[in-house]
């Protein structure tokens, strides 16, 4: 099984900072086939980027992945009051599809 | 607009079977196009992959924390997906989520792009 690791586990930061939020993976992905996830509390998660890259459908343009291999990156250029929340990176390479623990991006 | 809407949580005594369905409604036209996928989320934990089923029910996928024990199935002409939840272990308490992928067939792999708002299971006796 793949197993994504997330860093750091929490993130404390100012609106107006940027954000990188970095996953690691075990085993090299052959493709871009790498998500990233915002969850708020009581809340279901909202996909942000797919296909490594790829901005869902109504996400901000401050939002940005990128990354190959075993390296994936979420970046967050000018953070808004509404993005602290808790981020997720997912890989759908093989059949079964794996998250990683998350990371909380918090108020500092 | 295009809604995923889970059903059948409760409370259910360890060992006991429970039945869970998500009615789709908003694509109901082009719902038999679309791969879905069951995700659940442990009290105050991350989010755990479950369970996914392609577009026309052929193919299905488990986690190996829920193989044999659970199976996803689809009925396209009703636009509603379900997992039949057996055996069931206090570990299987979760908000159980049911997603949409981004793409339909013939794109194989997709990310999770819509989400129901979850439906909770509880195993305690």
């Amino acid at each position: 099984e793949i197993v994504l690791t997330q860093s750091p586990a929490t993130l404390s930061l100012s609106p107006g900072e940027r954000a990188t939020l970095s996953c690691g993976v075990s085993q090299s992905l052959k493709k871009t086939y790498f998500a990233w996830y915002q969850q708020k509390p009581g809340l279901a998660p909202r996909l942000l980027i797919y296909d490594t890259s790829n901005r869902a459908t109504g996400v901000p343009g401050r939002f940005s992945g990128s990354g190959s291999g075993t390296v994936f990156t979420l970046t967050i250029s000018r953070l808004e009051p509404e993005d602290f929340a808790v981020y997720y990176c997912q890989q759908y390479d093989t059949s079964s599809y794996t998250f990683g623990q998350g990371t909380k991006l918090e108020i500092k | 607009q295009v809604q995923l809407v889970e059903s059948g949580g409760g409370v259910v005594q360890p060992g006991r079977s429970l039945r869970l369905s998500c009615a789709a409604s908003g694509f109901t036209f082009t719902f038999s196009t679309y791969s879905l996928h069951w995700v659940r989320q442990a009290p105050g934990k991350g989010l755990e992959w479950v369970a996914g089923i392609s577009y026309d029910g052929h193919k299905e996928h488990h986690a190996d924390s829920v193989k044999g024990r659970f199976t996803i199935s689809r009925d396209n002409s009703e636009n509603t997906m379900y997992l039949q939840m057996n055996s069931l272990r206090a570990e299987d308490t979760a908000v159980y989520y049911c997603t949409r992928v981004v793409a339909s067939y013939p794109v194989a792999a997709n990310a999770f792009e819509v989400w129901g708002q979850g439906t909770v299971v509880t195993v305690s006796s």
